[in-house]
């Protein structure tokens, strides 16, 4: 297994269109993560599963975004009418629920809304 | 509410240096304290957790502190080399807040050959 992966790497569509992506997590992990990261800033939790249970769920997830994970293994994350302030990186990252519960992170997906 | 701050923003040093970056967080109820290093539009590469409890870790040539009492990390790197140019970010995990991360906002670290 070669890490977590993300699809696609890059998304540009116009204001208004509906987008999703796509997070695979390493095997063997049941817990899986997405945040949100814009130019110059650290990233900021959007929400949280671990199986196919989302479990967290941060402010900033507008009801415009939804996240799933029917199977608790890849997990889709929509956007819905698309805004300008939605252009980001879409980072997802997997753990264990072990010790000491690591967050490995995926390459990202590099959104832009014109 | 959890905030995580990095100083300096932007760092630049001639390449076999020692340097020092620093991550404080306001509330030190914390579980864990991550440092990651992130190359330009790539996603974060984990480089060392210290537990609650521990007050260092160490991997190769960096080295990673943590005192939680006064909500303060150190990252140190020695010998820094060109290929340590990156950003380089600390998240905490908090007791009460569930598995997320709470990420500052990095420093950006240039590495002159």
């Amino acid at each position: 297994d070669t890490g977590v992966s993300q699809n696609p790497r890059h998304k540009i569509t116009k204001r208004g269109q509906n987008v999703t992506f796509r997070c695979d997590p390493i095997s063997e992990h049941n817990r899986l993560y997405w945040y949100r990261q814009t130019l110059g800033q650290g990233p900021e939790f959007l929400t949280y599963f671990q199986n196919e249970a989302q479990l967290e769920k941060s402010r900033l997830l507008s009801d415009r975004f939804s996240a799933e994970r029917p199977k608790g293994s890849f997990s889709t994350l929509e956007i819905q009418r698309t805004e300008q302030g939605d252009s980001a990186m879409y980072l997802c990252a997997s753990s264990f629920s072990g010790n000491p519960d690591t967050q490995y992170f995926g390459p990202g997906t590099r959104l832009t809304v014109l | 509410k959890q905030e995580v701050t990095q100083i300096p923003a932007a760092l630049s040093v001639p390449e076999g240096e020692n340097l020092v970056l620093n991550c404080s967080f306001t509330d030190s109820a914390i579980y864990n304290l991550q440092w990651f290093r992130q190359d330009p539009g790539k996603g974060l590469t984990s480089l060392l957790l210290i537990q609650s409890s521990q007050r260092e870790q160490t991997s190769g040539r960096l080295n990673a502190s943590l005192d939680k009492s006064s909500g303060r990390s150190t990252l140190y790197i020695a010998a820094s080399q060109p290929g340590d140019s990156a950003t380089y970010l600390c998240a905490v995990r908090e007791n009460n807040a569930g598995n997320m991360l709470t990420f500052g906002g990095g420093t950006r670290l240039m590495v002159k050959p």
